[in-house]
């Protein structure tokens, strides 16, 4: 069945730590978002990808990176991972050209860093 | 860049009674309007949109009202049920092929009280 898959769905994790969120989609979609969002909060938009070799910075990009090597993957990297990280992260697709454009959401990441 | 507003940031209603959420836009461009439900601990699912070429759509208990000359759109909901609770966010989006994002409203918190 075509969906989108976040993993892991919760992560708890030290300061200063490493982390990679990991999004695939077999929607067959160009277009690809990670939105950060504290319950029953706003979507900040943190990056975003048109296609393959296309990543775009969103409002909250400056502490992580995203890359997009295949057109189904697009993982999120915190460097070092604080505190203020703490939160819900989804990732979300939608078809480039063509169609509806209406956005489909991952099940989200829920992050604590301790 | 665009600027979604919307308002109210809570609603509670006694069910059956309707429910209305607005949201204002700044960009002319902007051309799809989505609605997202989110359900407590839940991903955003898509529950209406509508184009800039209309000025409302219908589907079932929910309607989508559209005012481009004055760059607001509303989310009807009639007949409230408890299930109806959720938190609800508009949406605008500019354009289908170039690169086009989503902007979000801060969302509504909807309580339908039985």
């Amino acid at each position: 069945e075509a969906d989108i898959y976040q993993t892991p769905r919760y992560l708890v994790i030290g300061t200063g730590k490493k982390i990679t969120l990991e999004c695939s989609q077999t929607m067959g979609h160009d277009k690809m978002y990670w939105y950060q969002q504290d319950p029953g909060m706003e979507l900040h938009l943190i990056h975003y990808s048109y296609g393959v070799n296309s990543t775009e910075k969103g409002d909250l990009s400056s502490e992580s990176t995203v890359s997009r090597i295949r057109t189904e993957h697009f993982p999120l990297t915190l460097e070092s991972a604080r505190p203020s990280h703490t939160s819900q992260y989804l990732c979300a697709s939608s078809p480039l050209a063509g169609g509806p454009e209406e956005q489909y959401f991952g099940p989200g990441t829920r992050l604590t860093v301790t | 860049g665009e600027n979604v507003e919307q308002h109210p940031s809570t609603l509670s209603v006694q069910e059956g009674d309707s429910a209305v959420i607005k949201c204002t836009y700044s960009d002319s461009a902007s051309n799809y309007f989505p609605w997202y439900k989110q359900e407590l601990g839940k991903r955003p699912q898509l529950i209406i949109d509508i184009r800039s070429n209309v000025g409302e759509k219908k589907d079932q208990r929910i309607a989508v009202t559209l005012n481009k000359t004055a760059k607001h759109f509303s989310l009807h909901i009639t007949e409230t049920q408890p299930e109806d609770s959720a938190v609800y966010f508009c949406a605008a989006s500019i354009g289908m092929n170039t690169g086009n994002q989503f902007y979000f409203g801060t969302g509504t918190s909807l309580t339908v009280i039985p």
